[in-house]
């Protein structure tokens, strides 16, 4: 299966939004709402921030929100802080193998 | 609680098999949506899917390492273990397990991963 697509950096300053955007197929997320999002800092685990789409876990500030058009999900981080610097990587059920798929990873930057 | 921890060797020599195992807790892998997956991240390398086992005993495999995995679960342990075979250094990787549920086909808890070198 075929990772799904994102930009590799997106940068803001404190307070702006950014958007991470996530390129499948509609074998994937077009078609699925088994889509999420999940922010790693270094040296650390994965966390869940976002799942099916656009619900938040418990405890994820709702600064973080999902969204999706089409073959591509987007996660929008409001009011950027320091703390938010870190890796993101979406994921997504794919009907093409009946498993699961990444994406390429996001790197937020907070200048 | 949720917890799964993941433990193996740290060094494995190419074309040896590695073993990994996910020992876990604060929920029963025979219970529907529950499934636990391993997922891998080589340095500096984004997240890959790796393999999922559901409640039922059902096994899904990333197609690229389909041939070379094997993800197994004794229930009344609690544990989890993949195996890979025939390793080489490209799979040197941090190897995390986590639980995955089903129907919201998310993973919403993960161990805090164990460092894997494939060095002769």
């Amino acid at each position: 299966q075929s990772a799904l697509t994102q930009p590799p950096s997106v940068s803001g300053s404190p307070g702006q939004s950014v958007t991470i955007s996530c390129i499948g197929t509609s074998s994937d997320v077009g078609n699925y709402n088994g889509v999420s999002w999940y922010q790693q800092a270094p040296g650390t685990a994965p966390k869940l921030i976002i799942y099916e789409v656009t619900n938040r876990p418990s405890g994820v500030p709702d600064r973080f929100s999902g969204s999706r058009s089409g073959n591509t999900a987007s996660l929008t981080i409001s009011g950027l802080r320091a703390e938010d610097e870190a890796d993101y990587y979406c994921s997504s059920f794919t009907s093409t193998s009946t498993s699961f798929v990444f994406g390429t990873g996001t790197k937020v930057t907070v200048l | 609680q949720v917890t799964l921890r993941e433990s193996g060797p740290a060094l494995v020599k190419p074309t040896q098999t590695l073993t990994l195992t996910c020992s876990f807790s604060g929920f029963s892998l025979s219970s529907r949506p529950m499934c636990v997956s391993w997922i891998r991240q080589s340095p500096g390398r984004a997240l890959e899917w790796l393999a999922l086992i559901d409640w039922d005993g059902d096994k899904y495999y990333s197609t690229s390492l389909k041939s070379r995995l094997t993800i197994s679960k004794d229930t009344s342990k609690n544990q989890v273990v993949l195996t890979l075979t025939n390793v080489a250094p490209m799979d040197t990787a941090t190897y995390y397990c986590a639980r995955f549920l089903w129907y919201q086909y998310t993973i919403d808890v993960w161990g805090k991963g164990t460092t894997v070198t494939v060095s002769s």
